[in-house]
This record gives C-alpha cells, structure tokens and sequence, in this order.
C-alpha cells in the first residue's frame, strides 16, 4: 500500500522568497514520485517527476524536487517565488517495479500555495 | 493540438439516472485513467487502462464502470448514481511523444447529484 502526506494544506510566501512544498510517502516497493500543479478552474499538469537516477529532478518553471530515501521525502522547492505560482499543488507516489508506474496513482490531499506581493 | 477532452464539463442529474461522462484523447496515448476530486481529500483515481480492453480499478471504483473498446476513448459510467458521488472529475492520458513520456489531464467535469 502507498500514501502520501503533504505537510501544510496552505502555504504563502512572498513574492522573490523561497517556495518549499513539503510531501512524505510511504511505500513497500520502490517509488516513482511525482509533483503536479493546478491552476484554477483547470486540470493538472505535471511539473516533475522522479523515477531512477538522479535524486535532484529538474521541472518546469523553476520548480525542483529531491527524492531522499532515507527520509521518505520529495520535497519541491524553487528559488524566487512568483505571482504566476499561485495554485495547488499535488505530490503523487506509484510503484516502480513496473515502468512508469503501474498508472495506479495516489496522490497528496494538495498544498495550496499563495504568493505575497 | 494535443489534448484531452472531457463532455459534459457540467452536469445535475438525479439519484438513481444513469449517465456517461465521455472522455478522448487524440495523441494516441496507451494510458488512460480518471480521478475525482474531493475538497480536503485530493485526487483519487478510480480507474484505469493500460491499454484497449485492459482496465484496472484504482482506490476509489465503487459505483462507477469504465470500458476501453477503442484507444482514444475511456468514458466513466454511472449507472446509478448517488449524492456521493457529486465530484470533480478529471480523465488524464498519458504516452510517448518524440521519445518523450508525456500527461495530459482533462479539463474537468463538475458533477452533482441531487
């Protein structure tokens, strides 16, 4: 069995400040952890996602995560926060033991993350 | 233009009145799979396929069929539909383009049950 916890369902930083959305799993078989974002009134997109190799993963608009095992965490991080990244944001955890996951997706309940002019 | 379709993206109905929300995808995409979203809960999938006549349930499947007859097309079903149910619900594809694994989620439709 799988789960996630995302740590603070808000959160609001200013603006140029850094963005740290913090997601824990729990899994019995190695993971493939993903982030995802939702603006308003649309669907999800996907920001990044860890499968193997590399623990630090790169995503789009700045956004970054670190797998790190042996604390069971994909925290997202980004620099400099800005007004476009008001939305929500969902950590997500499949099994790995079958490519990109068994598409069997559990997802956070979701942080929302409000920008500070 | 890539994309995933959703119809209706709104719907009331009534306890009991079976209805389908269509989802299409026109890249191809082997994977299919839809989610309802709950305020406090997030997305939690209910199904999905990993190819044509190949469907699974996901965490959340009471109450709802899927069928997969054709790659581009996985509705949802209700066929009884019931005030739990009233939901956001999202259908995503998911597949190769140019080497590259991409995802697609739909716009959504806002269902509620009366």
């Amino acid at each position: 069995a799988q789960s996630v916890t995302q740590l603070g369902s808000h959160v609001s930083v200013s603006e140029g400040a850094l963005v740290l959305l913090r997601c824990n799993y729990s899994s019995s078989v190695p993971p493939y952890l993903f982030w995802y974002v939702q603006y308003p009134n649309q669907g999800l997109q996907l920001l990044l996602k860890y499968t193997t190799g590399a623990t630090l993963v790169k995503g789009i608009n700045g956004f970054e995560a670190e797998f790190k095992k042996s604390e069971t965490s994909f925290h997202l991080t980004k620099p400099s926060a800005h007004m476009s990244d008001a939305a929500e944001y969902f950590c997500a955890v499949s099994d790995a033991r079958t490519n990109f996951g068994n598409e069997k997706l559990t997802f956070g309940t979701g942080t929302r993350l409000t920008i500070i002019p | 233009e890539a994309q995933v379709t959703q119809n209706p993206r709104y719907l009331i109905t009534v306890t009991g009145k079976k209805l389908t929300v269509t989802c299409s995808q026109n890249m191809n995409h082997e994977y299919m799979s839809w989610y309802r979203q709950d305020p406090g809960l997030g997305l939690r999938q209910i199904y999905y396929s990993m190819n044509v006549e190949v469907t699974d349930k996901g965490d959340v499947p009471e109450g709802y069929k899927v069928s997969r007859k054709e790659k581009r097309n996985f509705p949802l079903i209700l066929e009884s539909p019931s005030p739990n149910q009233t939901s956001l619900y999202f259908c995503a594809s998911r597949g190769l383009a140019d080497l590259q694994e991409t995802q697609y989620f739909g716009p959504g439709t806002r269902l509620l049950v009366l």
